[in-house]
């Protein structure tokens, strides 16, 4: 079965102040490792896909990276409004296209 | 580009009522999913549309639960008779390619 883990639960930050959240994974082959933002009473709002162990992308202050087991979300120099719940899910290579997501991670920075 | 809409935005029934949730996702997406989400738990898979036909359903906790996808556009998800422990907030989600895009979601309340 596949499963997905996010660390740490809850992460309080000052503003400017860099870190990561971690996401783990056990999955059958996996075919794409998503992250998405969720704000208060809205649907996860997409940032990343990464396909293969060692790829990296970036948005702004975001950058993911992805390992064989992990994927961190680097988030440098944050402001107040990256704060949210950050959700990592990942999509296996059989069956379909569904996804498998973890708990999030719920970011506020503060100013 | 308009995104996922869902409909209504909260709906509180008594148990043993009917619920319908709406969901149009974007224009010219064949796939449609819908996900949970209940109290305390990380989003759960639901089910899968690809244009009108179910491509998977292995989500769906049981038959009280019934989807439909009118023509390949917009889908519905009812619920009847609804149970306590169905409450929690749906989403709907749409894909073109492996991207799903959300919607803002239905929190539904069973008391």
């Amino acid at each position: 079965e596949d499963q997905v883990t996010q660390s740490p639960e809850a992460l309080r930050l000052q503003e400017g102040e860099s870190s990561s959240l971690n996401c783990s994974y056990t999955v059958s082959g996996l075919r794409g490792l998503f992250w998405y933002r969720q704000d208060p009473g809205k649907g996860p709002e997409f940032l990343f896909t990464l396909y293969s162990a060692g790829e990296e992308k970036e948005k702004e202050r975001l950058k993911a990276t992805l390992t064989k087991k992990e994927s961190f979300l680097h988030i440098t120099a944050p402001k107040p409004e990256d704060s949210a719940t950050y959700l990592c899910a990942v999509q296996a290579e059989s069956g379909y296209s569904t996804l498998t997501f973890g708990k999030g991670t719920m970011l506020l920075v503060s100013p | 580009e308009a995104g996922v809409t869902q409909f209504p935005s909260h709906s509180v029934i008594e148990k043993g009522q009917t619920v319908t949730l709406r969901c149009d996702p974007i224009s010219g997406h064949d796939n449609l999913y819908w996900y949970r989400r209940v109290m305390g738990k990380e989003i759960k898979f639901l089910l899968h549309f690809v244009k009108e036909s179910k491509q998977d359903e292995s989500g769906m906790p049981n038959n009280r639960f019934l989807a439909e996808r009118t023509g390949g556009t917009y889908s519905t998800l009812k619920v009847q008779p609804a149970e306590l422990e169905d409450s929690g907030v749906y989403f709907c989600a749409s894909s073109q390619g492996w991207a799903q895009y959300f919607g803002p979601g239905t929190r539904l309340t069973v008391l």
